[in-house]
């Protein structure tokens, strides 16, 4: 039940396109979803987040769009360049400040960019 | 831009040996933990750390583990017996209070276990 499925495992998109990354989960005590980038030898960083009261939010080229009935959240990457290659984590976590959330991470999507 | 470090970045030890991973949360930061990732595996929770004390701890943060926060600004991680399988990244992070702050994690330390 703690568990967040990702998908896809591995990801090409050609220089432009959008990438389009998804996660399901079970526990519906999660209340924050947050997506993070990862290159390589590097620690996570936090791209962007969500809570459960709204259905999208925009930042950038990037959108987290959250269905809250299907217990599911993507993450959409516009006009994908180069620069995104990376490895995308979505996470989730439950209670108080979302600093204090220990968060369960999906197992990852490989982003491949290509020029 | 602050941001969480950790020391050593890379760390070999011996089985059984006693290793240290030492981090600096972001200075105003309240919450601090520890995660994990096997290599080319997922990020694992470990534990959590919240007003000098653990809040929550994983299954994966038996008794060989321990934290600590001996001063105002390091946060440790103590693995007493080190085994194969502890070989891993180790990532230290801080969260800040708000509604959508989240947690910022540092560069890592990897941990090999010979």
């Amino acid at each position: 039940q703690q568990q967040v499925k990702q998908s896809p495992q591995s990801l090409i998109v050609q220089k432009g396109g959008i990438s389009i990354i998804n996660c399901a989960y079970e526990n519906t005590a999660f209340d924050y979803f947050p997506w993070y980038q990862q290159f390589p030898g590097k620690g996570p960083a936090l791209l962007i987040a969500i809570r459960p009261d709204v259905s999208e939010k925009k930042e950038g080229r990037f959108t987290i769009s959250f269905n809250k009935s299907a217990k599911q959240f993507s993450l959409h990457i516009m006009d994908s360049q180069p620069g995104d290659s990376a490895t995308y984590f979505c996470a989730a976590g439950s209670g108080p400040d979302t600093g204090r959330r220990a968060l369960t991470f999906g197992s990852g999507t490989r982003l491949q960019v290509q020029p | 831009e602050p941001e969480v470090t950790q020391t050593p970045s890379h760390q070999v030890t011996q089985m059984g040996q006693e290793v240290i991973l030492r981090c600096v949360p972001i200075s105003n930061h309240l919450y601090f933990y520890w995660y994990r990732q096997i290599l080319g595996q997922k990020v694992e929770f470990l534990v959590s750390f919240y007003n000098n004390e653990i809040s929550e701890k994983s299954e994966i943060f038996d008794d060989q583990f321990s934290v600590e926060r001996p001063d105002g600004s390091n946060f440790t991680l103590k693995i007493r017996s080190t085994k194969l399988e502890d070989s891993a990244m180790y990532f230290c992070a801080s969260g800040g209070s708000g509604t959508l702050q989240g947690a910022f994690f540092g560069q890592g330390t990897r941990l090999t276990v010979v």
